[in-house]
Formats: structure tokens, C-alpha cells, sequence
């Protein structure tokens, strides 16, 4: 499993476009880069998922490069409720993967009013 | 429907004593996967086990274990428990053994003391 490597901490102000981008160098062919979200006191709550060039859903977008050695997550227009850690996952999401998945520290994201 | 459900929510013991963790994870999910987290790190994964069966483990010792249940509900067992036991413990559930996306429960807060 590729290690990531991810800003410590990140301060924005409620309603701009926050972008956190995760280096992932040794990221293999069957790898798939994942990120979490996870408030104090509960588990992770998946975000987004993407292989290559853009995804888009609902809360979040994924930009990826062609060289796929990083990868940047956009959430627009941030609230106070986006004040959470935010962790980038590298791994192989196939078939006979044994559901072990690889957190780093993660970013703590700190919105302000 | 309800999301993973994790019993109990806190739990205080004593050095040397053992604990069991309870997970019932999402109804037609039939992995679950059991992560440690401690105050200021990112999850770090134990078990994970698909159909009864353990299909991955992590870097813990023996004193470690765990179990699946026909109703796919599972439990963590932590013997002869150490003062760095002390931790956040989490179960995700999937519906197959491939980890596209992993549903966290909020996790038993224990403490050893």
C-alpha cells in the first residue's frame, strides 16, 4: 500500500474553496486514492473515490493528475461544519484485497466564521 | 436504516483485565473490519473478517482477537490489557471483502487505567 503524505493542519473562513493535496509517489497501477472525513469522538465517513482526472459528488471534488503521483481534494464553500480531519487513503481496491486500509495523520481542517 | 452500531459506547478497566468489543454492522454487510485509534493518530487496523472468516490482520499482538458471528455482528477481544490499550475502537463494515468503501461505527471509547 502507497504511503501519503498530507499537510498537518489547515485553516480557512466559512465560504471558500478549501483544497487539500496528498502526495502519493510509490502509488501503484491498481491503486485507487480514497479520502475520509472523521469528526472527534466518531468513526471515518467516506468522501470521495477516484482513479484518475476528476470525480465529482455531492460534497466534494477529486482532482487527479495523469502521473497519479498526488491528488487534491476541493470542498467549496466550506462551513463550520466542515471543521473535521480529513484523511487521503492509497490502496488496492480490488478483488482479494483484505479490507485493510493505511490512515496517515490525516489534515485537520479548521474553519473559521 | 440503522448505520454500524457499537457497544459499549465507553468503557473504563484496569490494567491486566480483558474487554469485549460488540459490532453489528450494517444490515446485508458481511465484512467487518476492526481499527485502533489514539488520541491524535489516524486508525490503525487490527482484523477484518468476511464470512465468518478472518481475512486480514494487523501489526497487534495475540493478546488481539477476534470473531464473526452468523448474524455477521462481531466482537474484539483484549486480554491481559495495557495502560497503551487506552484508545478509540472502531468498526467499519463493507458489503463484500473488498474495501470500496468502509461504514464506521462511532466507536467504544477505552480506557485502561
Amino acid at each position: 500500500l502507497a504511503k501519503t503524505t498530507q499537510p498537518i493542519s489547515m485553516d480557512s473562513y466559512e465560504g471558500q474553496e478549501v483544497n487539500i493535496t496528498c502526495s502519493h509517489n510509490n502509488i501503484a497501477t491498481n491503486d485507487y486514492i480514497t479520502w475520509y472525513q472523521q469528526f472527534p469522538s466518531q468513526g471515518p465517513r467516506f468522501i470521495i473515490q477516484g482513479y484518475k482526472t476528476k470525480v465529482t459528488n455531492e460534497v466534494a471534488s477529486l482532482f487527479i493528475p495523469a502521473d497519479r503521483k498526488s491528488s487534491t481534494l476541493s470542498l467549496p464553500r466550506v462551513s463550520l461544519s466542515d471543521t473535521a480531519v480529513y484523511y487521503c487513503l492509497v490502496g488496492d481496491m480490488g478483488s482479494g484485497n483484505t479490507g485493510k486500509l493505511i490512515f496517515g495523520q490525516g489534515t485537520t481542517l479548521q474553519v473559521k466564521p | 436504516d440503522a448505520g454500524v452500531t457499537q457497544s459499549p459506547t465507553h468503557l473504563i478497566k484496569t490494567r491486566g483485565q480483558q474487554v469485549t468489543l460488540r459490532c453489528s454492522p450494517i444490515s446485508g454487510h458481511k465484512s467487518v473490519s476492526w481499527y485502533q485509534q489514539v488520541l491524535g493518530q489516524g486508525p490503525q487496523f487490527i482484523f477484518q473478517y468476511y464470512e465468518k472468516e478472518e481475512r486480514g490482520r494487523g501489526n497487534f499482538p495475540d493478546r488481539f482477537s477476534a470473531r464473526q458471528f452468523p448474524n455477521y455482528s462481531s466482537e474484539l477481544n483484549v486480554n491481559a490489557l495495557l495502560l497503551g490499550d487506552s484508545a478509540l475502537y472502531l468498526c467499519a463494515s463493507s458489503l463484500w471483502r473488498n474495501n470500496e468503501k468502509l461504514f464506521f461505527g462511532s466507536g467504544t471509547q477505552l480506557s485502561v487505567l
